[in-house]
């Protein structure tokens, strides 16, 4: 098992929809992050949690230590939404980071 | 705006060459730099984590003669891929921490051999 997992791994929408992505992990971790990788395979670093919840324009991340479990949200979704993300969990112990397996959004016009 | 710069973003060599990718920290000192693999379809894979004047430290499985890392400044790290072969074909990409919970990403290298 790994120690991020995240679901679902593919998901297809419509534009509009309401997107919800799941991350769990297993691990202590000092923070979490989810990242947004581009066809081209740049990553762009949406959001850094280690508590609550987070807002950016239609992005809204939370997270739950006890649970140890996170969510990304995407409200009224865009096709230049699509992409790949990622959760990925900042270790206590030594700075890595543990990432998911990514999930790969669609979003269809 | 970038706060680490990796270039370059795509390259194509022959096989038997040396490729050089960068990584430079703008505005701010990177002590520290890891190097990720990534192949299609799968999550990055951690190679090796560089410290300012120390030798690189490199994950299990990974070849410290074939993958060069040098970190010689607190701005600049670099990875070299030794007698590339068509198998070394991925993308590349950098991190560096800033701080204990900050995480800044490179642009990513796509290289080719053939």
């Amino acid at each position: 098992k790994n120690e991020v997992e995240q679901s679902p791994q593919n998901l297809t929408a419509q534009e509009g929809e309401f997107i919800t992505i799941n991350c769990s992990y297993s691990v202590g971790i000092s923070a979490l992050h989810w990242l947004q990788q581009h066809p081209g395979g740049g990553i762009v670093s949406l959001f850094m949690l280690s508590s609550g919840k987070k807002k950016h324009g239609r992005l809204i991340a939370t997270i739950n230590i006890q649970e140890k479990h996170s969510s990304l949200h995407i409200t009224a979704s865009h096709p230049r939404d699509s992409a790949v993300y990622i959760c990925a969990a900042l270790e206590n112990q030594g700075g890595k980071l543990i990432f998911g397996q990514g999930t790969e959004l669609s979003v269809k016009p | 705006g970038a706060v680490v710069s990796q270039h370059p973003s795509w390259v194509i060599c022959k096989s038997g060459t040396s490729v050089k990718i960068e990584c430079r920290s703008l505005d701010f000192q990177a002590t520290t730099m890891f190097w990720y693999r990534q192949f299609p379809k799968q999550s990055l894979m951690l190679m090796a984590t560089s410290n300012e004047g120390s030798k690189a430290t490199y994950e299990q499985g990974v070849e410290k003669d074939k993958f060069l890392i040098n970190h010689a400044s607190l701005t600049l790290s670099t990875l070299t891929v030794t007698s590339a072969h068509p198998e070394d074909s991925s993308f590349y990409i950098c991190r560096t921490p800033r701080g204990s919970t900050e995480a800044f990403f490179g642009q990513g290298t796509r290289l080719t051999v053939v």
